[in-house]
């Protein structure tokens, strides 16, 4: 059965540096997610992406974050400037339609 | 605002016991409602999801939901746990209208006892 992967799937770094985080969406699905999960709290969602463009984004998703298809098959996130804050489970997902997103296993990042 | 919730944030069951977990949503429109499970270091995995129907949708492993649009509630349930079913359960709403954005509630972590 196909699946969503995600690389690394932890990443340290320091505050003020750039992270990239990497996913595959399943082949042939059409909307792609970012959401993410700081330790104890709820799964939120951060940006939808559809046709090579930000479809929804949520107010966490400031101008430090940015998404890139840069390919057929990976779809990134991107911050630039990472905060103590933006430590997180950071999960990508995909679907074939607006409806059932398909869930990858997750980037742990942790901002020293 | 839009919101999930779930009342149990974490249970505690012996095998063969029967699980029932809560989930409320705040909106009276239409939905596309979700459980998610995540087992112990993997990733969310869909259980079951309700769009339009029959109000009763059976997912894998033998669990089910039931959606009560008086109640706005999309509660799981499963007759007998087993040891295996120890995960944490996300109930997720997916509101009408032209978002795709899933909105989650905090997550209930079970633990099965054998």
């Amino acid at each position: 059965e196909p699946e969503v992967t995600q690389t690394p799937s932890h990443q340290v770094t320091q505050m003020g540096q750039e992270v990239i985080l990497r996913c595959v969406p399943i082949s042939n699905h059409l909307y792609f997610y970012w959401y993410r999960q700081i330790l104890g709290q709820k799964v939120e969602f951060l940006v939808s992406f559809y046709n090579n463009e930000i479809s929804e984004k949520s107010e966490i998703f400031d101008d430090q974050f940015s998404v890139e298809r840069p390919d057929g098959s990976n779809f990134t996130l991107k911050i630039r400037s990472t905060k103590l804050e933006d430590s997180a489970m950071y999960f990508c997902a995909s679907s074939s339609s607006k409806e059932t997103q398909y869930f990858g296993p997750g980037t742990r990042l942790l901002v020293l | 605002a839009q919101s999930v919730s779930q009342h149990n944030h974490h249970v505690i069951l012996s095998e063969a016991a029967s699980l029932e977990l809560g989930c409320n949503y705040s909106y009276g429109g239409t939905v596309n409602l979700f459980w998610y499970v995540q087992y112990p270091g993997q990733h969310l995995q869909l259980l079951l999801k309700y769009f339009s129907g029959d109000p009763l949708v059976k997912g894998i492993k033998g669990f089910e939901a039931e959606f009560i649009k008086s109640k706005f509630s999309f509660n799981l349930r499963k007759p007998s746990v087993q040891w295996s079913d120890t995960a944490e359960y996300f109930c997720a709403v997916l509101f009408g209208g032209a978002t795709n954005k899933l909105i989650f509630g905090t997550g209930t972590l079970l633990a099965v006892q054998p």
